[in-house]
Parts: C-alpha cells; sequence; structure tokens
C-alpha cells in the first residue's frame, strides 16, 4: 500500500522558513516524480513543485520560485521542500503527492498545515 | 497559463441523480486532463485521467468525457458518498486546477 506522510508543518513569522518532509513506503520511491500541491484554507488546489523521478529535474510554480526548493532522498525515500522569505499568501495545507505519467498525482499524503503570522 | 473553469459552482443534487461537471480550458489541453475528488478534511483523490480513464478502484459510475478546451466528469447516479468537492488538473501547458464544483444534498 502506498503511503506517503508528511511532516515539518507549522506556525512561522513572515519572512521566516520552514522545512517540510514527506516520507514515503509501498513503493520504489526513486522511479516515480514527486510533487507537493498546496490548498489554502477553503480555497482550491495549487500546485507547488515537483522533482523528476529519473533525472534531477525541478520544476516550480511562478510564486515560488528562488524563496522554495524541492529536493529528495532516495535512500531514505524522502521528499523534501525547503520554504523561505515566508509570506501570508504562502499559509496553506502542504500536500506530497506522487506523480503518475508525469502529468497527474495518483496517491497523496494528508497533508501538513503551515500558517505565516506575526 | 491555461486556467481551468469549472461549472456550476454548486449542484444540488438528490442521491440517485445523474450529476454532469463542467470544466473548460482558456486554450486547448490535448487529453492531459484529469478529474479529482476531495471530502472534507480529507487529501484529494484521482478519479480521471488522461480524459476518461478511471484511476485504480474507482467505481463505474464515474466517467470522463471531452476533447480540446470542453470536459465533463459524469457520476451516473450518485451514492451518499459521492458528495464532495471536484476539481479538474490540466498538465498540457504547465500545470493546474479548476475553481472546483461542490456536489451538495439537495
Amino acid at each position: 500500500e502506498v503511503q506517503l506522510v508528511e511532516s515539518g508543518g507549522g506556525l512561522v513569522q513572515p519572512g521566516g522558513s520552514l522545512r517540510l518532509s514527506c516520507a514515503a513506503s509501498g513503493f520504489t520511491f526513486s522511479t516515480y516524480a514527486m510533487s507537493w500541491v498546496r490548498q489554502a484554507p477553503k480555497k482550491g488546489l495549487e500546485w507547488v513543485s515537483s522533482f523528476s523521478g529519473a533525472s534531477d529535474r525541478t520544476y516550480y510554480t511562478d510564486s515560488v520560485k528562488g524563496r522554495f526548493t524541492i529536493s529528495r532522498d532516495n535512500s531514505k525515500s524522502t521528499l523534501y521542500l525547503q520554504m523561505n522569505s515566508l509570506g501570508a499568501e504562502d499559509s496553506a495545507i502542504y500536500f506530497c503527492a506522487r506523480v503518475l505519467s508525469g502529468r497527474y498525482f495518483d496517491s497523496w499524503g494528508q497533508g501538513t498545515l503551515v500558517t505565516v503570522s506575526s | 497559463e491555461i486556467v481551468l473553469t469549472q461549472s456550476p459552482a454548486t449542484l444540488s443534487l438528490s442521491p440517485g441523480e445523474r450529476a454532469t461537471l463542467s470544466c473548460r480550458a482558456s486554450q486547448g489541453v490535448s487529453s492531459s486532463l484529469a478529474w479529482y475528488q476531495q471530502k472534507p478534511g480529507q487529501a484529494p483523490r484521482l478519479l480521471i485521467y488522461d480524459v476518461s480513464n478511471r484511476a485504480t478502484g474507482i467505481p463505474t459510475r464515474f466517467s470522463g468525457s471531452g476533447s480540446g478546451t470542453d470536459f465533463t466528469l459524469t457520476i451516473s447516479s450518485l451514492e451518499p458518498e459521492d458528495f464532495a468537492v471536484y476539481y479538474c488538473q490540466q498538465h498540457s501547458n504547465g500545470l493546474t486546477f479548476g475553481g472546483g464544483t461542490k456536489v451538495e444534498i439537495k
């Protein structure tokens, strides 16, 4: 059974940093692209970033470029998201998701809540 | 960036009724379109990918159709567990989600 478990969320002041983690199990992590998708309170879904499975290519939505860094440790089956210079607009539940066929998200974690507030 | 517009925003139906949800793209997305279901307090669940392929374990009452810029998710006969929010998503040019359609009990 595929399992994705996020951690690392919390309350952070504007301008601060957080590092999210996503521990994966139940599949061969290294062979899959992985992504972060966020959802602001009472809002829709927004793709944030992806890390390819076959190469070291990374992708970001424009609003987080230069502030967020996605990485992965295949030896630990873990995906990370380093978030710097956080603003109120980054407050959301952050979901880790496995990528299907390079385009869709076929398994999701339960999410971790990030709140940016003073 | 391709904008996906979902309609209606809310659909009020009774169990057993047919639900038809629309997703319109600001430009063509080829066949790179998916649908997700999200219930309160839960992560989204992939229902349909590549316009019309059901994901693993998804009941046959869920079906997807469409092409170009206009796509439809149909739930043939609503079960109590189908009342939720539904999102479409494209990955033809960038990666974007629609704003969602809430299917609520009438």
